[in-house]
């Protein structure tokens, strides 16, 4: 069966300091991924998808940025954190022939 | 462009009450439509979902039906208990988002039952 890791779990980092996450799927191959954001109180923002290695589509311009290395590995990065970035980050996976997206269990990050 | 509607919360209900929240949805097509649910400090679990008009989509209790003629897709769950408390998210996928498959959510809704 197929899972999706994340880490970590939970961040603290300071303003202007670097970021990376990291999400990866086991069980699959070949897979659509997606980067959320969910701030406090509030919806799911998508941040950037991924139809293959390589290949990375933003939804919304900001300081973040993804890359995929490789097949089932989903990277989220900053140069510089924002007080903004804090909140809940969720990756996603899809089969490229379903319409149901399934979530990993998230990374809270607060910036401070 | 696609578009979520859900109904405000937060909503709060005493154990086995009935529970209704609401969610319409703007798109061209038939698009595909989901129920998704987030207990506290966790990812979204997918609760149901239909894909095409009139399907119900069911699992642990909730129904939803998918209603062409009024763009709708409201859920329902006829005796919810404490341990349904968590945010429910409305989406849909649209036609036009082809090989990205993007889905559209909902603003969530919050609810709490109370025992």
């Amino acid at each position: 069966s197929q899972t999706i890791h994340q880490w970590p779990a939970t961040l603290v980092q300071p303003v202007g300091s670097p970021l990376s996450l990291e999400c990866t799927v086991e069980g699959t191959s070949n897979p659509n991924l997606y980067w959320y954001r969910q701030a406090a109180g509030r919806g799911l923002q998508l941040l950037f998808y991924s139809v293959g290695i390589g290949q990375i589509s933003s939804e919304v311009p900001q300081n973040l940025s993804a890359s995929r290395p490789q097949d089932r590995q989903f990277i989220l990065s900053s140069k510089k954190l924002l007080l903004s970035d804090s909140g809940f980050y969720l990756c996603a996976w899809t089969l490229k022939s379903t319409d149901t997206q399934y979530f990993g269990p998230g990374t809270r990050l607060t910036v401070l | 462009g696609n578009s979520v509607t859900q109904m405000e919360g937060p909503v709060t209900l005493s154990e086995e009450a009935f529970l209704t929240i609401n969610c319409t949805y703007t798109a061209t097509g038939y698009p595909s439509l989901f129920w998704y649910v987030q207990y506290p400090g966790e990812g979204l679990q997918l609760l149901l979902k239909a894909t095409k008009a009139d399907d119900k989509g069911s699992n642990k209790g909730f129904e939803a039906t998918y209603r062409k003629e009024t763009t709708s897709f409201h859920l329902e769950k006829g005796s919810v208990q404490v341990s349904d408390s968590a945010v429910y998210f409305c989406a849909l996928r649209g036609i036009s988002s082809g090989s990205a498959r993007q889905l559209t959510f909902g603003s969530g809704t919050q609810l709490t039952v109370l025992p």
